[in-house]
């Protein structure tokens, strides 16, 4: 079964920039992976940001957005506000779908 | 637009069958895939299976014994069946619209609320 591993935690201050990863056992991400992305905020349900490695939804704020990075899917938040404080997950396809442990991102 | 509301009991007993059922509001569930997720209490979000309107599934390995996922294009609804269930599968449940165009773009982008399922005598 494949493992997928994302940062347990990251830390970031309003304004900056800071970018997520999400890694697979079974070697380097690809577009093949059809990564996908995901917020979650305490109590609600996660919500989608990223598709397809590089694709917003259509309600996806702009300073996100997502590539490949080193071997790794990544998830770039620019000009980071205080709201984006939350759980981030990504989904890689790898036969079934699987997920990472998750990221929690802390805004301070 | 498309909305999608989990629904089912609020509680299983431990060895007996959890179900759910999806429906899908505000659209057609024909030409997509429905999938199932979960995620225990303080833990990570994980894939249970999915089915096209046409009624092909895939389900993820560690679960494929025991899940079953099933559509009823009638009602608009799909639905999940776990059978065997114990303390472990306490969670929220969640479905959610998978669009895949064949070849290049995948995506889950609609989800419902989820609902809380414990699994208890």
């Amino acid at each position: 079964q494949t493992v997928v591993t994302q940062e347990p935690s990251l830390t970031v201050s309003p304004g900056g920039t800071v970018t997520l990863t999400c890694a697979s056992s079974t070697g380097a991400v690809t577009s093949g992976y059809y990564a996908n992305w995901f917020q979650q905020k305490p109590g609600q349900a996660p919500r989608a940001l990223i598709y397809s490695t590089t694709n917003k939804h259509s309600w996806t704020p702009a300073r996100f957005s997502g590539s490949l990075l080193g071997g790794r899917a990544a998830l770039t938040l620019s000009g980071v506000q205080p709201e984006d404080e939350a759980d981030y997950y990504c989904l890689l396809y790898s036969g079934p779908w699987v997920f990472g442990g998750g990221t929690k991102l802390t805004v301070l | 637009q498309v909305q999608l509301q989990e629904s089912g009991p609020g509680l299983v007993k431990p060895s007996e069958t959890l179900s759910l059922t999806c429906t899908v509001s505000g659209g057609s569930l024909i030409t997509y895939y429905w999938t199932w997720f979960r995620q225990a209490p303080g833990k990570g979000l994980e894939w249970i299976g999915l089915i096209h309107s046409g009624g092909n599934t895939a389900y993820s390995p560690s679960l494929k014994s025991r899940v079953s996922i099933s559509v009823d294009t009638s009602r608009n609804q799909f639905s999940l069946r776990l059978n065997s269930v114990t303390a472990a599968d306490t969670a929220v449940y969640y479905c959610a619209r998978y669009v895949w165009d064949g070849s290049s773009s995948a995506a889950f982008d609609i989800w419902g609320h989820g609902t809380m399922v414990p699994v208890s005598s």
